[in-house]
């Protein structure tokens, strides 16, 4: 079973502040990562992806991955009440599964002004 | 390019009958995806495609669910007989073939189904 976990949330910042958002995977295979940001009635829409070590920073969101300890982390900086969504954290896999990604449940994000 | 394009974008109907999602890829893309999303077991993936071939369909809940993909450019997901806990937002989704470890999915705007 090849599992993806995030931080359950409800998550509420104030407008300005870091917003944080964690994801841990269980199959060391894994190669490339994914966020995905999802307003209430919407679709998920894709806002970062990352498949190397270290740090991505687009604008004011960071994605943060970490292979040996099986972690991925979003950091929206400055954030504003528009960054009022789920989160979902999504895992790609190869083998047998190639092409799938393992999503997580989602973190809801509130940034009140 | 319109992007992901599914319909109806809203059903409701009655347990029992048959009920057809619909849905065209972005062109070019080889990988279609259905998945299902409620409140209780958020994004389900249910099935998917690469090269209108099903590769895994172990998502899928039960016999009354079928999917079928005839062409590059359209894929049917079809419940028969519905029953009210199907009720959920059906998403579908396509990527194209994985390169460098990239597997974006772009997702449609999804079908709410309400089963009565």
């Amino acid at each position: 079973q090849k599992e993806v976990e995030q931080n359950s949330g409800p998550l509420s910042v104030p407008e300005g502040a870091i917003a944080s958002l964690n994801c841990t995977y269980s199959d060391r295979g894994s190669q490339s990562f994914f966020w995905y940001r999802q307003y209430s009635g919407k679709s998920p829409e894709l806002i970062m992806f990352i498949y190397s070590n270290g740090d991505k920073e687009d604008g004011r969101f960071t994605a943060q991955l970490n292979k040996a300890s099986q972690y991925v982390s979003l950091l929206i900086r400055d954030s504003q009440p528009s960054d009022s969504a789920t989160y979902l954290c999504a895992v790609n896999t190869r083998g047998s599964t190639l092409g799938r990604l393992y999503f997580g449940r989602g973190t809801q994000l509130t940034v009140w002004p | 390019d319109a992007g992901v394009i599914q319909s109806p974008r809203h059903e409701v109907t009655e347990m029992g009958q048959e009920v057809t999602l619909r849905c065209k890829p972005i062109s070019g893309h080889d990988y279609l995806f259905w998945y299902r999303q409620t409140m209780m077991r958020g994004l389900e993936l249910l099935i998917y495609f690469n090269n209108n071939v099903p590769i895994d369909d172990s998502g899928m809940p039960e016999d009354r669910f079928s999917a079928k993909m005839p062409n590059a450019s359209f894929s049917t997901l079809k419940i028969q007989p519905s029953e009210p806990r199907d009720s959920a937002v059906y998403f579908c989704a396509s990527s194209l073939a994985p390169a460098g470890g990239l597997d974006e999915q772009f997702f449609g705007p999804g079908t709410r189904l309400t089963v009565l």
